[in-house]
């Protein structure tokens, strides 16, 4: 079945460190975002790709990072830099993001936590 | 201005209420708009596409008021299974756009 994988599911980092979190597409997409929600909280977009090997900042990048080396994934690093990484992650991607019609396809998320 | 505006609520209503609920945008050049439901911890879905005055789905209808720019969401007889955050997103009708979302609705339906 076609779809968004997310992995893991939960992730816990440790002060200082950095962690990545996976998205994988077999949509054929060409565009793909990152976004974090905080409880009570709607979606902040943090990074998104319209196209292979080139990527935008969104609203909130400041101490993310993220590749786009292969057309189905986009991964997204939590850097030390980011002082309050605690979030649910969502990774999404949509055909070209140009039509008016084109919705998102969203996957399952990645609840990162602080130890 | 924000770009997209939301009530968080919650929206406490009984079983078979009528409950409505806005969103407000703040660029004129958005034409049509997404309604997703979001339950907790999980990834939106989509519920409905608005792309001119408004469509109805069911239980569920969407109406685009542009003079006033905001497009509003309507659940008849709404019942338990409806209880989720409601999350707006504005879409422009030209060239490639980040999806922004509103801060979602909470709606509530108790039994």
């Amino acid at each position: 079945d076609g779809g968004i994988t997310q992995s893991p599911k939960y992730l816990f980092r440790k002060e200082g460190q950095n962690v990545t979190l996976s998205c994988e597409q077999n949509l054929n997409h060409d565009a793909m975002y990152w976004y974090r929600q905080d409880p009570g909280q709607g979606l902040r977009l943090i990074y998104y790709s319209q196209i292979v090997n080139d990527f935008q900042k969104g609203d909130i990048a400041e101490g993310y990072s993220v590749s786009r080396e292969k057309k189905e994934s986009f991964p997204l690093t939590v850097t030390s830099a980011q002082k309050n990484p605690t979030a649910f992650y969502l990774c999404a991607s949509s055909p070209t993001g140009v039509q008016t019609n084109e919705k998102l396809f969203f996957g399952s998320g990645t609840q990162l936590s602080v130890l | 201005r924000k770009e997209v505006e939301q009530d968080p609520g919650p929206f406490n209503v009984p079983e078979g209420a009528t409950v409505a609920f806005n969103c407000t945008y703040s660029n004129s050049a958005s034409q049509s708009f997404f309604w997703y439901r979001q339950d907790c911890r999980k990834e939106p879905k989509l519920l409905m596409s608005v792309y001119s005055s408004g469509n109805e789905d069911g239980r569920f209808t969407a109406q685009l008021n542009k003079a006033s720019q905001y497009v509003s969401l309507l659940i008849r007889d709404s019942q338990p299974s409806d209880s989720a955050t409601y999350l707006c997103a504005p879409r422009r009708n030209t060239g490639f756009q980040k999806l922004v979302f509103g801060t979602g609705t909470r709606l509530l339906v108790s039994p």
